[in-house]
């Protein structure tokens, strides 16, 4: 079965850092999109991509924040300068295949990248 | 923008018995309310889900219904087993537009099933 696949599963960096998180999406899909979800706290919307752009983002998603999908496969999310209360777990997610726009709303999750900042 | 609230935060059922959990919701306009099922060292899987224009779901063990009116749904476990024992997340997403797969999601719910 397809799945969304993430890495590193666990990444450890320095309070100022840069850090690239790396999702391959499922195959054919069309949406793309970051979650995260801090330590005993819900699971929260980052952003959403869609045809080479970002659809919607939310508060969080502020300008030390980037996403790219740099070639057919992989889908990125760049903290620029890291701060210790961006430790959380970021979650990947893809949905819709073409010509099935129903399904758009059926998030297809990876395993997730623990993210530490020290 | 939308709220979640789950209930409760943490369920022991004893196997075979039937489990429940519940969410409500804040805004009116969210028609698509999906179930995730997450296991340890793994991400949400989508279980089951419904959209504002059907009350019920059933799909073998697992059900879910919503009430638009109350802006409450939830989740039915019969028969539960072992392996139903994980954390259970209900969300909600407003109509398409930008926002699609914008999902609010609630609190989660720890599914403890004994043998």
């Amino acid at each position: 079965e397809p799945e969304v696949t993430q890495t590193p599963s666990h990444q450890v960096t320095q309070m100022g850092q840069e850090v690239i998180l790396r999702c391959v999406p499922i195959s054919n899909h069309l949406y793309f999109y970051w979650y995260r979800q801090i330590l005993g706290q819900k699971v929260e919307f980052l952003v959403s991509f869609y045809n080479n752009e970002i659809s919607e983002k939310s508060e969080i998603f502020d300008d030390q924040f980037s996403v790219e999908r740099p070639d057919g496969s992989n889908f990125t999310l760049k903290i620029r300068s890291t701060k210790l209360e961006d430790s959380a777990m970021y979650f990947c997610a893809s949905s819709a295949t073409p010509g099935v726009r129903a399904f758009v709303e059926k998030l297809f999750f990876g395993s997730g990248t623990q993210l530490s900042v020290l | 923008g939308e709220n979640v609230e789950q209930h409760p935060s943490t369920l022991s059922v004893q196997e075979g018995d039937s489990a429940v959990i519940k969410c409500t919701y804040s805004d009116s306009a969210s028609n698509y309310f999906p179930w995730y099922k997450q296991e340890l060292g793994k991400g949400p899987q989508l279980i089951i889900d419904i959209r504002s224009n059907v009350g019920e779901k059933k799909d073998q063990r697992i059900a879910v219904t919503l009430n638009k009116t109350a802006k409450h749904f939830s989740l039915h476990i019969t028969e539960t087993q072992p392996e139903d024992s994980a954390v259970y997340f209900c969300a909600a997403t407003p109509p398409g537009g930008t926002s699609y797969g914008k999902l609010t999601f609630g609190q989660g719910t720890i599914l403890t099933v004994h043998p």
